[in-house]
């Protein structure tokens, strides 16, 4: 079973949709969550850190679950600038600092 | 938010040849930054943490002697691929964390190409 697991993708809506991205991770020591946006051939940028008590962000809502070990995020009314590749990433602290990556979940919004 | 540079953006060599590639963090000092390498269509693979002033941390199945990493100061790291093979042909991106917060702060990458 990987560490960070994604929806395979990839996800074509029309402009105006909503969109929910799913992701679960196996490591209960987990400490900090983040989802990723990463545009073809760039670097990835941070789009929202994720919490217990939910984050929302403009269009952008994160929640966290965990008990279920499941972090999701909903992009509402989504525009075609929100095409993308959306990462779920996790970070562990046992015994060292590290990050593990989701697969990614590649969005097109089309017009 | 923080900036962290890569240098550079793009190369193209030979097979044989080493290639080095520069990470800074420009507005902050980081004590960690992290090698990643991403082939198309597939998530960034974490290689190796570079800690400042002590060795790399490598992820199991990178070669360290094959991929050097040298983190000689608080704002640079860089990773060193040793006598370079097609494939070894990757993006390969560097990042820097904040302890505050555990946020990464990515570099643009690098697009090695081995011929």
């Amino acid at each position: 079973r990987k560490e960070v697991e994604q929806d395979p993708g990839p996800f074509n809506v029309p402009e105006g949709a909503t969109v929910a991205f799913n992701c679960t991770y196996s490591n209960s020591a987990s400490q900090s969550f983040f989802w990723y946006r990463q545009d073809c051939r760039k670097e990835p940028k941070l789009l929202m850190s994720v919490y217990s008590s939910g984050n929302e962000d403009g269009r952008f809502t994160a929640q966290l679950n965990r008990a279920s070990q499941y972090i999701s995020l909903l992009i509402r009314d989504s525009k075609l600038s929100d095409s993308a590749t959306y990462l779920c990433v996790v970070n562990l602290n046992t015994g060292g600092f590290k990050t593990i990556f989701g697969a990614g979940t590649r969005l097109f919004v089309k017009a | 938010g923080a900036v962290v540079s890569q240098h550079p953006s793009r190369v193209i060599c030979k097979s044989g040849t080493s290639v080095k590639i520069e990470c800074r963090s420009l507005d902050f000092q980081a004590t960690t930054m992290f090698w990643y390498r991403q082939f198309p269509k597939q998530s960034l693979m974490l290689m190796a943490t570079s800690n400042e002033g002590s060795k790399a941390t490598y992820e199991q199945g990178v070669e360290k002697d094959k991929f050097l990493i040298n983190h000689a100061s608080l704002t640079l790291s860089t990773l060193t691929v040793t006598s370079a093979h097609p494939e070894d042909s990757s993006f390969y991106i560097c990042s820097a964390r904040l302890w505050a917060n555990n946020e990464q702060f990515f570099g643009p990458g690098t697009r090695l190409t081995v011929l």
